[in-house]
């Protein structure tokens, strides 16, 4: 199985809302990735987790929150958002360390409108 | 920091014959890691292509092969025998570590367009 799965595929929230963007991954990966993605622009990282510790944040503004409870589970919480944070936004997720062959694999992505 | 640059916003081939992206990238590293991952429309990004900087051989995967150019810091994409789903987004990026934890950079992408 070399999936990630992202759910749900689109979301559409107000500025007040709470909701949560969820990732999945059961490839035993170690590392797992938080970018948002504008249209037509690379994906911007976000958050990077390794062995379930929050390892990087990437100055990233705290209505968002990212939560990995397992080794398998990636979340992203947000609240409070503004309808500039609309976007795709992608999970990934890799081996831990440093070895070549850590090809990051990414999920279908999340599309977030914030009206 | 390290940096990846992408110069063609956008590209055009013909169905069945070959086209080269370009990327150029900046680091002090000497051994280091580049990709190129392809975006396809409304689809998920995928791995196209690896290359591994202290192997002096370019990396090929099927059509899919690179022109890697250590001391010009240049890691061309050529795409021999176009065919209709190689049209994508095709982002170069740089695989850098922070922190303990690796991180990709990425080119700004090229938009491939392959004509019938």
């Amino acid at each position: 199985d070399t999936e990630v799965t992202q759910t749900p595929k689109h979301l559409v929230m107000g500025m007040t809302n709470k909701k949560s963007l969820k990732c999945e991954q059961h490839m035993g990966h170690r590392a797992m990735y938080w970018y948002k993605q504008k249209a037509k622009k690379p994906p911007e990282l976000m958050f990077v987790y390794s062995y379930e510790k929050l390892s990087i944040n990437e100055s990233v503004p705290s209505r968002f929150s990212p939560e990995c409870p397992n080794s398998s589970l990636l979340n992203l919480h947000l609240h409070a958002l503004q309808p500039e944070d609309s976007a795709l936004y992608l999970c990934a997720s890799s081996r831990s360390g440093t070895s070549p062959y850590n090809e990051q694999f990414f999920g279908p992505g999340t599309r977030l409108t914030v009206l | 920091a390290q940096t990846v640059t992408q110069s063609q916003p956008e590209m055009s081939v013909q169905e069945a014959e070959t086209v080269t992206l370009s990327c150029t990238y900046d680091t002090s590293e000497s051994d280091y890691y580049l990709f190129w991952y392809k975006q396809p429309p409304s689809r998920q990004m995928i791995l196209v292509i690896r290359q591994e900087a202290y192997k002096q051989q370019n990396a090929t995967e099927n059509r899919f092969s690179v022109n890697f150019q250590k001391a010009a810091k240049s890691f061309s994409l050529k795409i021999s025998d176009s065919q209709l789903g190689d049209a994508a987004m095709y982002f170069c990026a740089y695989r850098a570590f922070q922190g303990g934890s690796e991180k990709l950079v990425f080119g700004k992408g090229t938009k491939l367009t392959v004509n019938p």
